[in-house]
């Protein structure tokens, strides 16, 4: 079955903090993508890591993938307000039936000042 | 704003009705993804074009269906609507055939009474 899970599904933190959104996946893939949407709002892409190794970083958000543990972590640094949102990571998935881009459940980030 | 324009934001109908939802890509762009976004299943793939032609099938119910038009643009039919269907869609686009760097649109609020 194809799954994407991360966690935690809510996460409040207080600001100049660290942490961690964790994205794991079911079958192998790639291709790897993390999102922010702002309530209400519409998607926007963050990251996109293409291979195993992969490291991005923009300004306090830093996105890694290692396929072959199927794990992809989106590590906050020092947060601040401005980072509340809900942040979903995404895989593609390449089956014989054409590709299948599996979204996962969200993590609602609350920055506490 | 991305580029990416979804026409109408807000639409209401009733059971039993039929919707198109009208999506205009990047300039350039020619792939076309649809998600819908529902508060119990979450962001779910839809279906993907490319240059006029299907290239993936998400979980996209029967009574939906998609095309792409030599212009680019795409429209997402929606029909026999359930108040189950009542949800955000969004399109998404990019210039590349496979996935890679999607711009999302501000999605149309489907409201099925």
């Amino acid at each position: 079955e194809l799954k994407v899970e991360q966690n935690p599904l809510f996460l409040s933190m207080q600001e100049g903090k660290n942490y961690t959104i964790y994205c794991n996946y079911s079958t192998t893939s790639d291709r790897l993508y993390w999102y922010r949407q702002d309530p209400g709002k519409s998607l926007e892409s963050l990251f996109v890591l293409l291979s195993n190794g992969a490291v991005k970083q923009e300004g306090r958000l830093m996105a890694s993938l290692d396929t072959k543990a199927r794990l992809s972590t989106l590590h906050i640094t020092a947060a601040v307000h401005d980072l509340s949102a809900t942040y979903f990571c995404a895989v593609d998935f390449f089956l014989n039936t054409g590709n299948q881009f599996y979204f996962g459940t969200g993590t609602s980030l609350t920055v506490i000042p | 704003d991305s580029g990416v324009t979804q026409t109408p934001k807000h639409l209401i109908t009733a059971t039993g009705q039929r919707v198109t939802l009208r999506c205009s890509p990047r300039s350039g762009d020619l792939s076309v993804y649809w998600y819908q976004q529902s508060l119990d299943q979450g962001l779910q793939f839809l279906i993907h074009y490319y240059n006029g032609e299907e290239r993936a099938k998400g979980n996209i119910l029967e009574r939906f269906s998609a095309q792409q038009f030599p212009d680019l643009h795409s429209e997402l039919n929606l029909s026999s609507l359930e108040l189950g269907d009542s949800a955000l869609y969004f399109c998404a686009s990019s210039v590349e055939r496979g996935y890679t760097e999607a711009f999302f649109g501000q999605g149309t609020r489907l409201t099925v009474v």
